[in-house]
């Protein structure tokens, strides 16, 4: 079962905070963060093992609630390099994505 | 370190042709996973092998099939090509079977064009 990625799309200004949320139906023993540029492969950004367990990469942080099965990711003060699509892996191996957030990041 | 690397990087194929697609993970690690992503999705899973075993296997029709070989490089195939088989092929490798504390590292993908 794949995750839910809320919002589809967001577009930020140079310094603006944005909040991408991930939610599953089924029991969360972890989720994956990953980014992906235009014609790149994604990028692993952090893994949340932990009820309520917040990790930081850069000024990109995320939070894991297991009771709500959710996760959420925040981009705080957002730069251009920002910019790409965000998705979330849930389940042990093989993981499921969801269907990504582009995250457009303007000066 | 090397990342991972995928080859060829892009390949044009003809309806009903078979296709191979070649992955090399990272050294040490010994799971290897094929994805699916077609434009505008997230990656969609096709096969995870660990020690030349395989450990699951996505939604995916017969046509589609993989083999990890000792080196812990892996290839997967796809018979009698469709339309909709035009996707980028991703190969990730990681250091453990789980996903559990292990992130994946992914190739720069083969872009598959089905004419």
């Amino acid at each position: 079962q794949q995750p839910v990625q809320s919002p589809q799309a967001v577009i930020l200004r140079e310094g603006e905070d944005a909040v991408i949320n991930c939610s599953s139906s089924k029991a969360l023993y972890s989720v994956h963060w990953y980014r992906q540029k235009h014609g790149e492969a994604p990028v692993f950004l952090m893994i949340l093992l932990k009820g309520g367990e917040q990790k930081g990469h850069d000024k990109i942080s995320a939070s894991f609630n297991e009771k709500k099965q959710q996760s959420s990711l925040y981009l705080t003060a957002s730069q251009l390099s920002y910019s790409g699509t965000y998705f979330c892996g849930t389940g042990v191996l093989p993981l499921s994505f969801g269907a990504g957030t582009t995250v457009t990041v303007r000066a | 370190d090397a990342g991972v690397t995928q080859s060829p990087t892009h390949l044009i194929k003809t309806r009903g042709q078979h296709v191979t697609l070649r992955c090399s993970p990272i050294s040490g690690h010994k799971s290897v996973s094929w994805y699916q992503q077609v434009l505008g999705q997230g990656p969609q899973f096709i096969f995870q092998y660990y020690e030349k075993e395989e450990r699951g296997r996505g939604n995916f029709p017969d046509r589609f099939s993989a083999r990890q070989f000792p080196n812990y490089s892996s290839e997967l195939n796809v018979n009698a090509l469709l339309l909709g088989d035009s996707a980028l092929y991703l190969c990730a490798s990681s250091q453990a079977s789980t996903g559990i504390g292990s992130p994946l590292h992914f190739g720069n993908g083969t872009r598959l064009t089905v004419t």
